[in-house]
């Protein structure tokens, strides 16, 4: 059984486009985030979600947006893509926000073109 | 400092060789220190959870220390062996709202046998 899963693994559209990556935990975690992994492979926070609070790291565009319909599912919202989102975006999840560990799904290559 | 930063950014060793990686982080309004392994083609991996000065932590052959007031963490890893190979990345969390990660650019492991 796969902890943190995401969906697609790789998604190629074109530039304009809307598409949504979703994500799924099933070990009853309280908190959940994406992560993007830039052109320089670092991995950069973009959401943390818990307990219904949005935490948004301020650099992110507001074309991204999450959208959590439970407590085991954050989906990813992107509008109007740009070549600039082509990247590796990585969900994750913990436990609650006390500084545990977290577990990682296993990516979504998007590709915009 | 004011991002994470790891050194080296990679590293040769041969099967057998004992070594070591370092952390910086900005020491103030310090939360908990992070330590994951991530193989090619995989998720990143929780290794280590710290947060306070001193800690020292050990799996196997591989363990780490923190240094909170100084703002750095080591991970030693005795006699590598090719299934070592991976890149370690090291992420502090603040106590900002919402566990979320600053990550540094990781060190890439390569061990010959």
């Amino acid at each position: 059984d796969t902890a943190v899963s995401q969906t697609p693994k790789y998604l190629v559209t074109q530039m304009g486009n809307d598409k949504s990556i979703k994500c799924e935990q099933n070990l009853g975690h309280d908190t959940m985030y994406w992560y993007k992994q830039d052109s320089k492979k670092f991995l950069k926070i973009m959401f943390s979600y818990n307990n219904k609070e949005l935490i948004i790291n301020e650099t992110v565009p507001n074309r991204f947006s999450p959208k959590s319909p439970d407590k085991a599912h954050l989906n990813l919202h992107i509008n109007s893509l740009e070549l600039g989102d082509s990247a590796v975006y990585f969900c994750a999840s913990s436990q609650d926000i006390q500084g545990r560990e977290a577990f990682f799904g296993q990516g979504t290559r998007l590709t915009v073109v | 400092i004011l991002n994470v930063e790891q050194s080296p950014q990679s590293l040769h060793v041969q099967e057998g060789d004992s070594t070591n990686f370092t952390c910086s982080f900005p020491s103030s309004n310090f939360y908990a220190l992070h330590w994951y392994r991530w193989e090619t083609a995989k998720s990143p991996e929780a290794l280590f959870v710290m947060t306070l000065n001193g800690d020292e932590k050990k799996k196997g052959r591989i363990s780490a220390t923190l240094n909170t007031k100084e703002g750095y963490s080591y991970l030693y890893i005795k006699g590598s062996q090719p299934e070592d190979s991976a890149t370690y990345l090291c992420a502090r969390c603040s106590h900002n709202a919402g566990n979320m990660l600053t990550f540094g650019g990781g060190t890439r492991l390569m061990v010959k046998p």
